[in-house]
């Protein structure tokens, strides 16, 4: 079975502060890893994901298999980033042909100004 | 707007009616998910097509859901003798048919069953 954990509700950082948005996975295969983010009022969408190794909006995320962890993290916090952040694990083609979502429960990140 | 539709946005209804949500993909996507998402939760995957074949069904899937994607464009959800446990955000998402590609997600519909 595949699971995604994220310990974390709510996460509270100062304007400039450091962010690290934790997540950690159990799955016997190799999984594909993302990050979602969901802004007020608006619908879920794609940050990163591992295989592309990008930084976006100053954002990045490394894929530790030992630790089973794909953390999120940004140097410099900013009050737009504000928002809902899901971490998301892609299996195995499953036969099917569907690459379907297992999400974590989220973490709220909220940068106080 | 090229992005994923769905209606409506917001369904209130009473416990034990029939609802029927509908979600528009992006034109070029061939895969197509439904998901169910609670308070306090992350997305819950429900149900995949490809094209106009569902392949796949979570076994949050009761046999009051039913879904269906006629000529592999639009898709809907079904929900009979509706439940308050019902009650729920369902998302849709759509993707490409390479691989992993991204899932592009709609806005949702939020039902409340009362």
């Amino acid at each position: 079975a595949q699971r995604v954990t994220q310990p974390e509700k709510l996460l509270s950082v100062f304007k400039g502060a450091p962010v690290e948005l934790k997540c950690n996975y159990s799955y016997s295969g190799s999984p594909e890893l993302f990050w979602y983010v969901q802004y007020s009022r608006q619908r879920l969408q794609l940050l990163l994901r591992h295989i592309s190794r990008e930084s976006i909006k100053g954002f990045t995320a490394d894929l530790n298999k030992g630790e089973t962890s794909f953390h999120l993290k940004k140097p410099f916090a900013q009050e737009e980033d504000s928002a809902m952040y899901y971490c998301a694990l892609s299996g195995t083609y499953s036969g099917a042909g569907s690459y379907q979502l297992t999400f974590g429960k989220g973490t709220k990140l909220s940068v106080i100004p | 707007d090229t992005g994923v539709s769905q209606n409506p946005r917001h369904k209130i209804t009473k416990r034990g009616q029939n609802v029927t949500f509908r979600c528009d993909p992006i034109s070029e996507h061939n895969r197509l998910y439904w998901y169910r998402q609670t308070l306090g939760q992350g997305p819950e995957f429900l149900t995949y097509f490809q094209n106009e074949a569902q392949l796949e069904k979570s076994r949050l899937l009761s046999d009051r859901f039913s879904a269906e994607r006629p000529k592999g464009s639009f898709s809907t959800l079904e929900i009979q003798r509706t439940e308050q446990g019902d009650s729920a955000m369902y998302l849709c998402a759509s993707s490409s048919s390479g691989g992993r590609d991204e899932q592009f997600f709609g806005p949702g519909t939020r039902l409340t069953v009362l």
